[in-house]
């Protein structure tokens, strides 16, 4: 039973490069969202996705782009890395709006 | 959309102290109220939830209640335990709170 996955768990990059964070979950849950943690903000919610093809902004949405063209998937991209960028990013699932959710165990990514 | 305010940490307990975490909220209707735990290095967990006003969520020693007339849902166990230093997050649906980092000493 894998749940939710993410990869890389670790990464390193430069600013102005174009990394992509990959989530899958195996529960077939029909939302998917991207958090990233940070100190002194808690955690603030990026995007997220009801569905497949159906995406909607979070409350720091700004420098990232995802999609969801497969249930199981939801890749967060950052276009052009910065260092404020620099964070711990978790995907998560659940099953309905107001439902449990269920989180990955994160990635770490620092831009340089 | 839903948003949180959380008692700001960190909170430091001796083992088998009273914890309280203060957690309200704003939310376009009654949504399900949630409490995680984050132990180090790991992604959150659920701890409890309620799903509507009056209801009492409880795990491992911990409880919250959905108190609707004052749009709170605060955190509380008797007697903490070291194995519960960890950062706590209340949460409204999908929107989480600041979290709260407690940390129980011998």
């Amino acid at each position: 039973d894998a749940g939710i996955t993410q990869s890389p768990r670790y990464k390193i990059t430069e600013t102005g490069r174009q990394v992509t964070l990959m989530c899958h979950q195996t529960w077939s849950h029909s939302y998917m969202f991207w958090y990233r943690q940070d100190l002194g903000h808690g955690l603030r919610l990026i995007y997220y996705s009801a569905a497949a093809d159906i995406t909607d902004k979070g409350e720091v949405p700004d420098g990232y782009v995802v999609s969801r063209s497969k249930t199981e998937n939801f890749p967060l991209t950052l276009e052009s890395a910065t260092r404020s960028q620099t964070s711990v990013y978790f995907c998560a699932s659940g099953g309905h709006s107001g439902n449990t959710i269920y989180f990955g165990e994160g990635s770490w990514l620092t831009v340089v | 959309g839903n948003s949180v305010t959380q008692m700001e940490g960190p909170v430091t307990l001796s083992e088998e102290a009273f914890l309280t975490i203060n957690c309200t909220y704003t939310a376009t209707g009654y949504p399900s109220l949630f409490w995680y735990v984050q132990y180090p290095g790991e992604g959150l967990q659920l701890l409890l939830k309620a799903t509507k006003a009056d209801d009492k969520g409880s795990n491992k020693g911990f409880e919250a209640t959905y108190r609707k007339e004052t749009t709170s849902f605060h955190l509380e166990k008797g007697s903490v335990q070291v194995s519960d230093s960890a950062v706590y997050f209340c949460a409204p649906g999908m929107r989480f709170g600041a979290g709260t980092r407690l940390t129980v000493k011998p």
